[in-house]
């Protein structure tokens, strides 16, 4: 069974300050997806990682695919209240297009 | 320009009912998804389509069903409402080479 794990779950940062959010699972999988959440609103896509490797980035958010390592990150640079948000991974069970997500992780960031 | 659009976007119910939630989208797109959002558990995959007439369960279908008569809708269908299925519904369509999956607005169910 595929499992995707995210950590931490909750996060509270300073403005300016830099974090990292990191999204584990235990399966073979070449795919990963990044989804941005704000608060009784829908998901909207950040980032799509398709290879080993795959680096992305846009604004002041970066991610990144080990698949070796079963491992994508997502990097805050001297963050901003506007990205407080939940962040949430998505794996697709290689072949299938079925996505399975980590649970997410909420982050708040502090003027 | 393309979209997903759900209804309703609120519902209240009570324990038996008979619910649907309607999905359509304008991207053309194969691939269509439910999925439901509960505190603590994320996003579940409930069903899912990869086209016309083809319907597959995901990880929590138990009480749940959907239909694919056309690309556009994938109406997803609660036979008798538990409170258990008191959620926010997400539909969500992916593009085919990328995967990457475009949600609507999200309907909110209330089982009483």
């Amino acid at each position: 069974e595929l499992k995707v794990e995210q950590n931490p779950l909750f996060l509270s940062m300073q403005e300016g300050k830099n974090y990292t959010i990191y999204c584990n699972y235990s399966t073979t999988s070449d795919r990963l997806y990044w989804y941005r959440q704000d608060p009784g609103k829908s998901l909207e896509s950040l980032f799509v990682l398709l290879s080993n490797g795959a680096v992305k980035q846009e604004g002041r958010l970066m991610a990144s695919l080990d698949t070796k390592a079963r491992l994508s990150t997502l990097h805050i640079t001297a963050a901003v209240h506007d990205l407080s948000a939940t962040y949430f991974c998505a794996v697709d069970i290689t072949g299938t297009y079925k996505y399975i997500f980590g649970t997410g992780t909420r982050l708040k960031v502090l003027a | 320009d393309a979209e997903i659009t759900q209804s309703p976007r609120h519902k209240i119910t009570e324990t038996g009912r008979q619910v649907t939630l309607a999905c359509h989208q304008t991207w053309n797109h194969n691939n269509m998804f439910w999925y439901r959002q509960d505190l603590g558990h994320g996003l579940r995959l409930i069903h899912y389509s990869y086209g016309v007439q083809d319907t597959n369960k995901g990880e929590v279908s138990d009480g749940y069903s959907v239909s694919r008569s056309n690309t556009e809708d994938l109406p997803l269908t609660l036979e008798s409402a538990a409170s258990s299925q008191t959620s926010v519904y997400f539909c969500a369509t992916s593009r085919g080479h990328t995967g990457e999956l475009f949600f609507g607005e999200g309907s909110r169910l209330t089982v009483l």
